[in-house]
């Protein structure tokens, strides 16, 4: 079974401080994806990876970056937090790119809360 | 603009049968994903369909209409447990995928 992780599933965290969210997965899939879930609205794609030191833009990238060093860990970064990014993250996964009918695996999501 | 319109909510009765719609609008289309995502759970993969049709697995079944932009997921023999948010999301034309908000469903005793 594929499994992807993410390093914490509730963080509190104010106002300009600086976060890091890791996310690792295990079955050496090239690409991976960080999202976050708001109520009423569908998953939204924040950047994504095909590769190592690769990294594409999402439709809602800003206030965010993230890094890949290694294959298995993509993280996120929130450079100053603010109190609209309070919201649950999720990070994804899948084995190729460009890959209709790709299946996603998702981890346990983190929910980031901004004070 | 793309769009993925789904209900927000749905009750159904444990043992009945529950149709969930999902109609999208989107530039280029590489099939369409059905999700299930338990409260604070990671959404898992349900079904996947790229061609006009009915794909039954189980207990759920996926249809798809291209023409119409439109599909459902039926879920059959409803159990408690079948209490989830069910998302919809579609392929673009840059195999991104474009998600519904999701419908949340109920089961009630």
């Amino acid at each position: 079974d594929v499994k992807v992780t993410q390093s914490s599933r509730y963080l509190v965290k104010r106002t300009g401080e600086k976060v890091f969210l890791e996310c690792v997965q295990d079955m050496d899939h090239e690409n991976m994806f960080w999202y976050r879930q708001d109520p009423g609205l569908g998953l939204r794609l924040i950047y994504f990876s095909y590769d190592v030191k690769m990294k594409e833009k999402g439709d809602i990238p800003e206030g965010y970056s993230v890094s890949r060093e290694k294959k298995e860990r993509f993280s996120l970064i929130l450079e100053s937090a603010s109190t609209n990014q309070t919201s649950m993250y999720l990070c994804a996964s899948i084995e190729t790119s460009g890959g209709a009918g790709d299946t996603q695996y998702f981890g346990p999501g983190t929910r980031l809360t901004v004070l | 603009g793309q769009n993925i319109d789904q209900p927000t909510e749905m009750t159904a009765t444990e043992g009945a049968i529950v149709q969930i719609n999902c109609t999208y609008q989107t530039s280029g289309f590489n099939g369409l994903f059905w999700y299930q995502q338990h409260a604070g759970e990671a959404p898992t993969f349900l079904s996947y369909n790229v061609l006009d049709g009915l794909e039954e697995k189980g207990r759920f079944s996926s249809f798809l209409s291209r023409s119409k932009g439109y599909s459902y997921l039926l879920l059959k023999e409803l159990q408690m447990k079948d209490s989830a948010s069910y998302l919809c999301a579609v392929g673009d034309s840059n195999y991104q995928l474009i998600w519904g908000a999701g419908t949340k469903l109920i089961i009630k005793p």
